[in-house]
């Protein structure tokens, strides 16, 4: 299934690298998210973009700099991550307005942070 | 309290078996619920929405308890594929917000 990508589906950094992770839908969708899925630890919602516009944002550290330059592509700009960062970022997208509460998620990037 | 919570399990069953998860929810303004399905190492897939009627999709029954705030998931004759992590998903619609439980593990042995 082709419906969500991400890239990298890995990556190691450095506390002190920057990093982008990328999301693509190709499902005619208007509505992204983001999560983050640690070990033993439920899925996290972190940011929720509607129509290129973010309207959500739990709460999370300045470190992750989310962008969504158009409803097809949304990415996640990391700097100066933490080791208690590493976990499985997960991009979502569903159809706002319509089928809101029906998600369809990427394969997901794995990072570690050393 | 959580606002969704499940047994972590595992569960783990012979093939044949039927087994239920339970999971509650604490948000009484939510809307929509769901079961997830996820495989190690893979992203969540929608497994069945849950509606107030119950529903039923195969070998899988969906049953909703607004007034207990309570959804269950019953699977009937497991097979060996059913082995997965089986997420409890409630949408409330203010934020557009889908929030996950920490899901049921299912082992489903020979």
């Amino acid at each position: 299934e082709t419906g969500v990508t991400q890239t990298p589906r890995h990556l190691v950094m450095g506390m002190t690298n920057k990093k982008s992770l990328k999301c693509e839908q190709h499902l005619g969708h208007n509505a992204m998210y983001w999560y983050k899925q640690s070990a033993k630890k439920p899925l996290e919602l972190m940011f929720v973009y509607n129509f290129k516009e973010q309207t959500e944002n739990n709460s999370v550290p300045s470190r992750f700099s989310p962008e969504c330059p158009n409803s097809s592509h949304l990415f996640l700009h990391l700097h100066t991550l933490q080791p208690e960062d590493s976990a499985l970022y997960l991009c979502a997208s569903s159809l706002a307005g319509v089928d809101p509460d029906t998600q369809y998620f990427g394969p997901g990037t794995r990072l570690t942070v050393l | 309290r959580k606002e969704v919570e499940q047994d972590p399990g595992p569960f783990n069953v012979p093939e044949g078996a039927t087994v239920a998860f339970n999971c509650t929810y604490s948000n009484s303004a939510s809307q929509s619920f769901f079961w997830y399905r996820q495989d190690c190492r893979k992203e969540p897939k929608l497994l069945m929405s849950v509606y107030s009627s119950g529903n039923e999709d195969g070998r899988f029954t969906a049953q909703l308890n607004r007034a207990s705030q309570y959804i269950s998931l019953l699977i009937r004759d497991s097979k060996l594929s059913d082995s997965a992590t089986y997420l409890c998903v409630v949408y409330n619609n203010a934020g557009n917000m889908l929030t996950f439980g920490g899901g049921t593990r299912l082992m489903v042995k020979p």
